[in-house]
């Protein structure tokens, strides 16, 4: 069973850049997409983008488009979203999902990431 | 784009069905599947129903998905409630075939 194992908590700068990886533990992405998820304190979940490893293409929310970067290694299994001119209501812990078609296979753990000055 | 609207919170008592809706705001609710989601405070969500009505393994037969054309809506409900089923519950679909869009989110209650 592949898992996803994210990194670790970030305390980021107003106007900073934060990076957030997303490694396959125990296999490879395979032809599975990677999508990446956010949860902001008192709100609910909300879908920043994702990307197919396979083939490299990415597609973004358009409430991020032009902040965020998403790409993956396909050599070490391991996913990055990157996101830019970090503000305070960008404080959440953000999620790693790898799905199959419709169907969410597994989940990553979730990194806290904290913008605060 | 459209919106999945779910209702903000429901209770239940153990051992009774619970039933929580997610309507679809334009466009028709079975142009594309309809995904649920757990999620416990403080852990990450999992998936409890996907493409509408199937259950991953490990997921209890107790979680049972559906769509309403007539409605435009989906619904999850869980049978037997437990004190475990307490958590707050998301749906999602596509729109484009790419993007994704998840409701609101709705906080169960077991009482």
């Amino acid at each position: 069973q592949v898992q996803l194992v994210q990194s670790g908590a970030e305390v980021k700068k107003p106007g900073s850049s934060v990076k957030v990886s997303c490694k396959a533990s125990g296999g490879t992405f395979s032809s599975s997409g990677i999508s990446w998820v956010r949860h902001a304190p008192g709100q609910g979940l909300e879908w920043m983008g994702r990307i197919i490893p396979i083939l490299g293409i990415a597609d973004y929310a358009q409430k991020f488009q032009g902040r965020v970067t998403m790409n993956a290694d396909k050599s070490t299994s391991t996913a990055y979203m990157a996101l830019s001119s970090l503000r305070s209501e960008d404080t959440a812990v953000y999620y790693c999902a790898r799905f199959e078609m419709a169907r969410i296979v597994t989940w990553g753990q979730g990194t806290l990431v904290t913008v605060s000055s | 784009n459209f919106m999945l609207t779910q209702p903000h919170s429901v209770s239940e008592s153990p051992g009774r069905t619970v039933t929580i809706s997610c309507t679809r705001s334009s466009g028709r609710i079975a142009s594309n599947y309809v995904q649920w989601y757990q999620q416990r405070p403080n852990s990450a969500p999992t998936t409890v129903i996907y493409e509408d009505n199937k259950r991953p393994s490990g997921v209890p037969d107790r979680f049972s998905g559906s769509i309403d054309r007539s409605s435009n809506s989906a619904s999850l409900t869980i049978s037997g409630l437990k004190t475990e089923d307490e958590a707050d519950y998301y749906c999602q679909s596509f729109y484009n075939s790419t993007n994704w869009v998840f409701g609101g989110g709705t906080k169960l209650t077991v009482l």
